[in-house]
């Protein structure tokens, strides 16, 4: 059974960094490009950005390019979101998505709150 | 980026009812348009993909169509556990996007 399983989401002050973490399972985490995808409190859903399978490659979105890094360690089967200077537009369920087929899979998401 | 209108935002349904939401590209995507539910508290759920096709256990009830740059997605008879948000996606090239949702309430 494929199963995405993040953590690390929390209440941040503006300025602040946090990372989040998506343990990836029942499938061959290594060969599959993840996505990342956050829905706002309005619940309108917003592609955040990618990563390729070995994450040589990524692909951000505007909105939090250069202050959002994406990772993964296929060892250890997880992918990384690294956020920097969170604002609080950020406020959002962050959600790893499998890109296979746009987005066969999701994560149950995680809640990231920004605020002072 | 490729806008994706969907509409209606809303609709107030009873059960039984065949429901029709679209979606409209503001530029060519193919067949790249899937469909995905939302029930409150939960992550979205693929429910169509490359436009007209079934993911797995979903209810032959449901059905995506494309004309031109529309897509839609129709419930017939509609049931209980229908009652969800439902979103497109276009996937044919990044940014990929995503519509802004329709919220089906009973009645």
């Amino acid at each position: 059974e494929v199963q995405l399983v993040e953590s690390g989401g929390s209440l941040v002050q503006p300025g602040d960094s946090l990372k989040l973490s998506c343990v990836a399972s029942g499938f061959t985490f290594s060969n599959y490009w993840m996505d990342w995808v956050r829905q706002t409190p309005g619940k309108s859903l917003e592609w955040i950005g990618a990563i390729n399978t070995d994450g040589s490659k990524t692909n951000y979105a505007p909105s939090i390019k250069d202050r959002f890094t994406f990772s993964r360690d296929n060892a250890k089967t997880t992918l990384y979101l690294q956020m920097s200077n969170v604002k609080s537009d950020d406020t959002a369920i962050y959600y790893c998505t499998r890109n296979y087929g746009g987005y066969d899979y999701w994560g149950q998401g995680v809640m990231v709150t920004v605020s002072s | 980026d490729i806008q994706m209108t969907q509409s209606p935002s809303s609709m107030s349904v009873s059960l039984g009812d065949t429901v029709t939401i679209t979606c409209r590209a503001s530029q060519d995507v193919g067949i790249y348009v899937n469909w995905f539910q939302q029930k409150p508290g939960k992550s979205p759920r693929r429910m169509i993909y490359r436009a007209k096709n079934l993911a797995d256990g979903v209810p032959s009830r449901f059905s995506g169509s494309r004309s031109g740059s529309d897509y839609s997605l129709t419930i017939n008879s509609l049931e209980s556990e229908d009652v969800a948000d439902y979103h497109c996606l276009q996937y044919d090239e990044y940014p990929l996007t995503f519509g802004s949702g329709t919220k089906l309430e009973i009645k």
